[in-house]
């Protein structure tokens, strides 16, 4: 199956710092990433939608200035978490969509998260 | 947007035995995910469902969706510890969006 690769595993930052997180599909082009944030015990929640060459697209509640979505090409996304702050630890995973799905139902592939700590 | 509940929130079984885990929908569902998720790690999808009353097996596991689209239910035949994990399940909407479900945490005891 498709593979998603996620980069850093896990991160330990200081507070007001900035961190980067890569998404990458490894095996097919992806015009659409998906991040989502989840805290222990608690279900994934979407966080913002990665569009290839344009905009991301946030959802309600998400601030856009504090995480910071690239979409460069068709095989990276990146979330940059700035000015970090204890309450932003939590385990951050994306998932790509592959080019050639023809709906909404198309397999999403998720990357195996990246756990980021705050001190 | 779509809620999910599943049920029941958590479920110990020793090996061996069969096993079933609900997820219900507020809405109907224009198709429907099941993920396994080790605590700590990525998502494995399992399998997808679309259409009403379809059923679906992958080895021991079977999943199903009901003819309204609303209820979808996951059935683990004689239970491994390989099955231990995290079950979520995914709700897509029109735009690709998924809303999942709180999760169920399975324990399989040897």
């Amino acid at each position: 199956g498709a593979v998603v690769s996620q980069h850093p595993s896990r991160v330990i930052c200081k507070s007001g710092t900035s961190v980067k997180i890569e998404c990458r599909s490894l095996d097919f082009q992806a015009t659409t990433m998906f991040w989502y944030r989840q805290f222990p015990k608690q279900s994934l929640m979407l966080m913002a939608t990665s569009n290839e060459g344009s905009k991301a697209t946030y959802e309600q509640g998400v601030e856009k200035d504090k995480f910071l979505i690239n979409h460069a090409s068709l095989t990276l996304s990146t979330l940059t978490v700035t000015s970090a702050h204890p309450e932003d630890s939590s385990f951050y995973i994306c998932s790509a969509r592959d080019l050639r799905g023809t709906g909404p139902w198309e397999t999403q592939y998720f990357g195996p998260g990246t756990r980021l700590l705050v001190l | 947007s779509q809620e999910l509940e599943q049920s029941p929130q958590s479920l110990i079984v020793q090996e061996g035995k069969n096993l079933t885990i609900n997820c219900t929908s507020s809405k109907t569902l224009y198709g429907l995910y099941w993920y396994k998720q080790k605590y700590g790690e990525g998502l494995i999808f399992l399998m997808m469902l679309q259409k009403g009353g379809e059923e679906k097996s992958h080895e021991k596991i079977t999943a199903k969706l009901d003819e309204k689209k609303q209820q979808s239910s996951l059935h683990i035949t004689a239970s491994q510890p390989s099955h231990a994990g995290i079950y979520l399940c995914g709700a897509v909407e029109a735009n690709s969006k998924l809303t999942f479900g709180k999760g169920i945490t399975l324990s399989v005891r040897p």
